[in-house]
């Protein structure tokens, strides 16, 4: 299995330009997890999905960043005009919920290190 | 809401010293427990979990048993090595319809030297 994949792995970006994170969940996988780490804040959860769907948005930290997942091997978080702030290490995370109740673990993604100049 | 809370980092020790970090939590229901590792540069990988009271998890020598009584889910490790430098995340995951969720402690970089 290959795992989460996240691209691009480093993005240096100017004040005011758009940003545009991917993420690709494990084959298989119903639910989807955007992290943000700083040194300051730690791991903050942003928003995550299941079946597609966004479930819990609360931690979008404001209107700029938005995610979608338009099926369920493909999703993006982007940042609309970024800011020097946005600067973090952004993962993404895939688990499966299963029918009989079980949740497997949450796998996550190597990280995308944003910088925004 | 439920939350998790570790023992406060950064922790330096040295090779083949004993390690313990400390990780309680409040939850509603029965949480299952995980213990997570982050290497530098990489994104975060499980280490172990358990799933009920009194459960142990175990990996890579490194063990942590479910305490409900004392809702507490500590890691543990005889002999640390050079290599286990890292950040180490505790985390619950809520019963009921959680979609998955993880709440996370806030971390425990810990340092090993030679």
């Amino acid at each position: 299995d290959a795992g989460v994949i996240q691209s691009p792995r480093h993005e240096v970006t100017e004040m005011g330009q758009e940003v545009t994170l991917r993420c690709k969940p494990i084959s298989g996988h119903n639910s989807l997890f955007w992290y943000r780490q700083t040194m300051m804040r730690g791991l903050e959860l942003l928003i995550y999905f299941n079946n597609n769907v966004p479930i819990d948005d609360s931690g979008m930290p404001e209107d700029r960043f938005s995610a979608k997942m338009p099926n369920a091997s493909f999703s993006t978080l982007k940042i609309q005009p970024s800011e020097p702030r946005d600067s973090a290490v952004y993962f993404c995370a895939s688990s499966l919920i299963r029918t009989s109740g079980g949740i497997d673990t949450q796998y996550f993604g190597p990280g995308t290190r944003l910088t925004v100049l | 809401g439920d939350s998790v809370t570790q023992m406060e980092g950064p922790v330096t020790l040295s090779e083949e010293a004993f390690l313990t970090i400390n990780c309680t939590y409040t939850a509603t229901g029965y949480p299952s427990l995980f213990w997570y590792v982050q290497y530098p540069g990489e994104g975060l990988q499980l280490l172990l979990k358990a799933t009920k009271a009194d459960d142990k998890g175990s990996n890579k020598g490194f063990e942590a048993t479910y305490r409900k009584e004392t809702t507490s889910f500590h890691l543990e490790k005889g002999s640390v090595q050079v290599s286990d430098s890292a950040v180490y995340f505790c985390a619950l995951l809520a019963g009921g319809t959680s979609y998955g969720k993880l709440t996370f402690g806030q971390g425990t970089i810990l340092t090993v030297h030679p």
